[in-house]
């Protein structure tokens, strides 16, 4: 099974971008769709959008204008890019992979990494 | 958005009960709908995909039924290790919404 590992700061600014990595560890990056989640005690568990090895995205419509994914596949990661947090960001976020092989799920998840939006 | 409703929120239940979640989707999802599981300060993991495919390696205790927009995760024989929140999740249109949770207490 593949590994996930996120890392980045766990406190940002009000108006400042939260900036967090995925590696892939113990499995390829190619040939699947890969996304971020987030989860707090006011949202629940709220899908942020995912990337495909080519590039291609897709994110939640909330998000549009502050959000961006991007994918290294050389050095097997993804990233996350919000722009412009508030309070309202702070959560706990998940790298996941999105399987679309026999139906469409996340099928490994990262441990997570707690976000905390905080001047 | 598809709004994924969960009932219960909670769920008392003892060693051995057979439990049943459900879940309601807002609008056909046919079989979009993945299940999963999460204990405390750990990410969720997935149980059912499609409605009623099982993951590898997660017990046959489980398992899933539902389409269109009724679901339901049903567990036949309610170990202690399953003692946690569960999920459910649409898979068949963007972005991909997920239930609040039951909650599957003793």
């Amino acid at each position: 099974q593949v590994q996930l590992q996120e890392s980045g700061p766990g406190l940002v600014k009000p108006s400042e971008t939260l900036s967090l990595s995925c590696t892939v560890v113990s499995g390829s990056i190619s040939n699947y769709y890969w996304s971020w989640i987030r989860q707090s005690p006011g949202k629940g568990l709220e899908w942020i959008g995912s990337i495909d090895y080519s590039g291609s995205t897709n994110y939640i419509p909330s998000l549009m204008g502050r959000v961006t994914i991007s994918i290294d596949t050389s050095n097997n990661q993804f990233s996350l890019a919000l722009i412009s947090v508030t309070a309202g960001d702070s959560a706990l976020y998940y790298c996941a992979r999105w399987n679309a092989a026999a139906g469409y799920y996340f099928d490994s998840w990262g441990q997570g990494i707690l976000v905390a939006v905080s001047s | 958005d598809i709004q994924m409703t969960q009932s219960p929120s909670s769920l008392s239940a003892s060693v051995g009960d057979r439990v049943i979640i459900t879940c309601r989707a807002s609008q056909n999802i046919r079989t979009y709908l993945n299940w999963y599981q999460q204990k405390p300060g750990k990410a969720p993991k997935l149980l059912m995909y499609t409605a009623s495919s099982l993951e590898s390696g997660v017990p046959t205790r489980f398992s899933g039924g539902g389409s269109g927009a009724d679901f339901t995760l049903t567990i036949s024989s309610v170990q202690p290790e399953d003692f946690a929140t569960y999920y459910c999740q649409q898979s068949y249109i963007a972005p991909y919404t997920f239930g609040l949770g039951t909650v599957l207490e003793i």
